[in-house]
């Protein structure tokens, strides 16, 4: 089956810096890669998404890469600001409706102010 | 987007009672629903998929017959804790991914249950 890691664990940035959240996985016919954030005592929340057919992909300060022959793929925020503190997750699979996503450990992320 | 909905967002129990979660995909039809259980500080842990119509698929280590699964119709699956304990205490997490067995199949997550068990 497929197998996530994602790193680091927990991240601490400068508010207005950038943050970079990385994820590896192992199966070559996941083909779809979306990142969710997680707020206290709340679901996650589908931040961004990409498939497997594009490398890059960007939306407002939020962009996600992906390098399906390293098999990773990873989230960057730029100009951060002291909402974007939260856990994120990365998740693969297939784009498949009736399939499971597999999940990334997820990244507790700290801005200071 | 769209929206899954879940209720209730918290619920305090007794021990040996039973407890129902209800998730609903609001703007799309599921045939397949997602329930996983999440520790504090911990990653999501899947614990069934459940399939409209038919019987839910189990995860290793999760019992059938403590967390009973319902998927009666496209739009609606419920969670049963039964007999809880404190030991099941937990946020557990509903989710839906649109375009059923198609392309563009985005997973929505409900708001997540905080079950009490005193």
């Amino acid at each position: 089956g497929e197998n996530v890691e994602q790193h680091p664990s927990t991240l601490s940035v400068q508010e207005g810096d950038s943050a970079v959240i990385k994820c590896t996985y192992s199966d070559s016919a996941s083909n779809y890669f979306p990142w969710y954030k997680q707020e206290l005592g709340k679901g996650p929340q589908l931040i961004i998404d990409i498939r497997s057919n594009v490398g890059e992909k960007k939306d407002q300060r939020i962009a996600v890469t992906l390098n399906k022959t390293a098999k990773h793929f990873s989230l960057h925020i730029t100009e951060t600001q002291p909402e974007d503190s939260a856990v994120y997750f990365c998740a693969a699979g297939r784009d498949f409706g009736n399939e499971k996503l597999t999940f990334g450990t997820g990244t507790r992320l700290t801005i200071i102010p | 987007g769209a929206v899954v909905s879940q209720h209730p967002s918290r619920v305090i129990c007794k021990s040996g009672t039973s407890v129902k979660i209800e998730c609903r995909s609001l703007d799309f039809q599921a045939t397949t629903m997602f329930w996983y259980r999440q520790f504090p500080k911990k990653s999501l842990m899947l614990m069934a998929t459940s399939n409209e119509g038919s019987k839910a698929t189990y995860e290793q280590g999760v019992e059938k017959d403590k967390f009973l699964i319902n998927h009666a119709s496209l739009t609606l699956s419920t969670l049963t804790v039964t007999s809880a304990h404190p030991e099941d205490s937990s946020f557990y997490i509903c989710s839906a991914r649109r375009g059923q067995g198609a392309r563009l199949a985005e997973a929505f997550f409900g708001q997540g249950t905080r079950l009490t068990v005193v």
